[in-house]
Formats: C-alpha cells, structure tokens, sequence
C-alpha cells in the first residue's frame, strides 16, 4: 500500500490550460501539504491544511487553488498554467504524536508539470 | 524562521564514511533536526531526527552538539546507491506551527566507484 499517492506523474499541457493534481494518504495524518520543486531541487512549501483547513499559505499566485474534501485527501488545481509553472509538486502528510516520536513528512512520489 | 546552510555537494567513494554538516544558529528551543534523503524521480524521505547528542538507527547516525547550532548526517560505509540530495530541516515539535516549511536546496551527494 503507498502511504501518500498522488497522481498523474506525468502531467504535460499547454499554457493557459487548467490542470488538477489530486493527493490521498491512507496514514490518518492530520495534516496535508504541497510542495513545489524546482530544477534546482530548491523544495518550498506551498499550501499546508489541517483537517481540511486551510493552515498556511504561502505567497502562491491565486491560479492554484487547493481544495480538501477530507482529511485523507489534498488535491491541487491550477488555472491558466504558465511555462513558470513547470516543476515537481510534491504532497505529503504528516502527524504528530502527543509525547511520541515524530516521523516527520511522508512524502508522495510527486507529479512533474510540464508546461509547453 | 530557523534557517539552515548545507555544502550544495559532495563526492565520496564506495566505501568511505560520508559527514555532511548542516548549519541552524538560530535554532530554538523547542525544535529538532530532521534529515531527508531524496533519490531521482521520488519524494524526500525520512532518514534520522534528534534534539541534541548523538542518534544512531540502521541507516546513518547524527551528532549534535551541545550548543545545538549545527548537526552532522553521518552515513558509514557509502554504496553507489546513496547517491541522492540529502535535507537537513530544523523543525518544531508543536503541530500546526512547524517553523522552517521551506526544504531549501539539501547537499547532492555522489558516490564514485
């Protein structure tokens, strides 16, 4: 079983197209996050929820949207793509436990967006 | 934010023990050190973490010492299969206020036969 699965992997599309990645996590974690990667493997956080709320967000343009249906699930939209937006996204969840060890994030296996 | 500085790469041999340094001056009470490895085509994944000393498990160990400013991600006996970019976040215990979310751009290791 993948702990955190996200799909497609491979994602090529043209500029001005609106694209979904969706994120699910069959670890119970309380909270689910994106993270883009860039060619220079730099990985910054984008969006964070927690129990579907909306907990961070970064300075993101507005063209991505996350929405969380339910704890278990982060997926990510993205309106009028950019060639800028081409990169990996990577989700991940994360826990933590009260007086326990932390395990830190697991990571999903990312999407890489190509823009043409 | 606790912001950490690692080399951007590193070469060793099959072999050898590999110390990769991570720099957190900043770092606060209440956080810890985590390192991530990360392979081609996949998503980081959890190595080693502590708070300060020494932490030892099957795959690597980390020093800490005590004034907690930096950390070292010791890996013995390298094969050509740790060749990966190596993360070390510095990171709070409390949920919801994890204080360094941004990976920066981890230490490419590469591993020569």
């Amino acid at each position: 079983d993948t702990a955190v699965s996200q799909t497609p992997k491979y994602l090529v599309t043209q500029m001005g197209n609106d694209k979904s990645i969706k994120c699910e996590q069959n670890l119970g974690h309380d909270t689910m996050y994106w993270y883009k990667q860039d060619s220079k493997k730099f990985l910054k956080i984008m969006f964070s929820y927690n129990n579907k709320e909306l907990i961070i967000n970064e300075t993101v343009p507005n063209r991505f949207s996350p929405k969380s249906p339910d704890k278990a699930h982060l997926n990510l939209h993205i309106n009028s793509l950019e060639l800028g937006d081409s990169a990996v996204y990577f989700c991940a969840s994360r826990t933590w436990l009260q007086g326990g060890r932390d395990y830190g994030y697991t990571f999903g296996s990312g999407t890489r967006l190509t823009v043409v | 934010l606790a912001k950490t500085t690692q080399p951007i790469s590193m070469d060793s041999y099959e072999g050898q023990e590999v110390n990769i340094t991570c720099s957190h001056n900043n770092i606060a009470t209440n956080d810890y050190i985590t390192w991530y490895q990360q392979f081609p085509s996949q998503g980081p994944r959890f190595i080693i973490q502590g708070y300060k000393t020494k932490v030892t498990n099957e795959v690597a160990s980390l020093f800490i010492p005590a004034d907690r400013k930096s950390s070292t991600l010791s890996l013995p006996r390298v094969s050509l299969s740790d060749t990966a970019v190596y993360y070390c976040l510095v990171d709070s215990i409390s949920s919801g206020s994890a204080r360094q979310l941004t990976f920066g751009s981890g230490t490419q290791l590469t591993v020569l036969p």
